[in-house]
């Protein structure tokens, strides 16, 4: 399977602004794949990044406040944009691999909003 | 609103019998079945998957898939401490493209007591 990593691995914000998180890939991939993980609970999709086009993104999320860059095969960051405490979550990139329709996950990115 | 669902737990296994973990879901397209794992702190990692009826052996694993009843488990044979963690179970809707994310359920907090 893929190497993949994120920076930074957490970071400790202010309310109000915004943080980008990336991801970088050791080989190329088609999708990736944006997710969150608020204290205590399961997986939720954000989105889907495909390189070259706009990423599409899961019900409840918006590209306002979740703007999505994808400007190769190997790399993607996902901003949080002005920043509230329930924002405060895990994020984890990930990207698919064998068998079909697999997904592995980046490290995560541990954000605290204050 | 497709739903996967846990039993949160936890679940309590005495070390070296057999652990069994269960998950429905309501979309009956489903086709792809993943289980992950999740110690605290960290990322998903994959631990089976499964894509059609009947029961997949990997080492201690067998993951077991139902998909008239829409139920997917897993078992873990010869549970060792280090099996603790919680783990997650995921389905993918069929779309052909391979561009859906995963749908987690809220995963099962497995405890193994020495």
């Amino acid at each position: 399977s893929a190497v993949i990593s994120q920076k930074p691995s957490r970071d400790i914000c202010q309310r109000g602004t915004s943080l980008t998180i990336q991801c970088q890939v050791d080989s190329q991939v088609t999708m990736m794949f944006w997710y969150r993980q608020q204290p205590g609970q399961s997986l939720t999709l954000i989105a889907t990044a495909n390189q070259g086009s706009e990423a599409t993104y899961e019900s409840g999320f918006v590209i306002d406040k979740f703007p999505i860059s994808r400007p190769n095969l190997t790399f993607s960051t996902l901003t949080v944009s002005n920043m509230s405490p329930e924002d405060s979550s895990i994020y984890l990139c990930s990207v698919g691999g064998a068998p079909a329709n697999t997904q592995y996950f980046g490290p995560g990115t541990r954000l605290t909003v204050l | 609103q497709k739903e996967v669902e846990q039993n949160s737990g936890p679940l309590s296994v005495p070390e070296g019998a057999i652990a069994s973990l269960n998950c429905t879901y309501s979309d009956r397209v489903s086709q792809s079945f993943f289980w992950y794992r999740q110690y605290s702190g960290k990322s998903p990692e994959l631990i089976m998957s499964i894509y059609s009826n009947g029961d997949k052996e990997d080492g201690r694993f067998t993951a077991q898939l139902n998909k008239a009843s829409q139920y997917v488990s897993l078992l873990i044979r010869d549970s060792q401490p280090s099996d603790s963690a919680t783990y997650l179970c995921a389905v993918k809707e069929y779309s052909g493209g391979g561009a859906d994310g995963l749908t987690f359920g809220k995963g099962t907090h497995l405890i193994i007591q020495p």
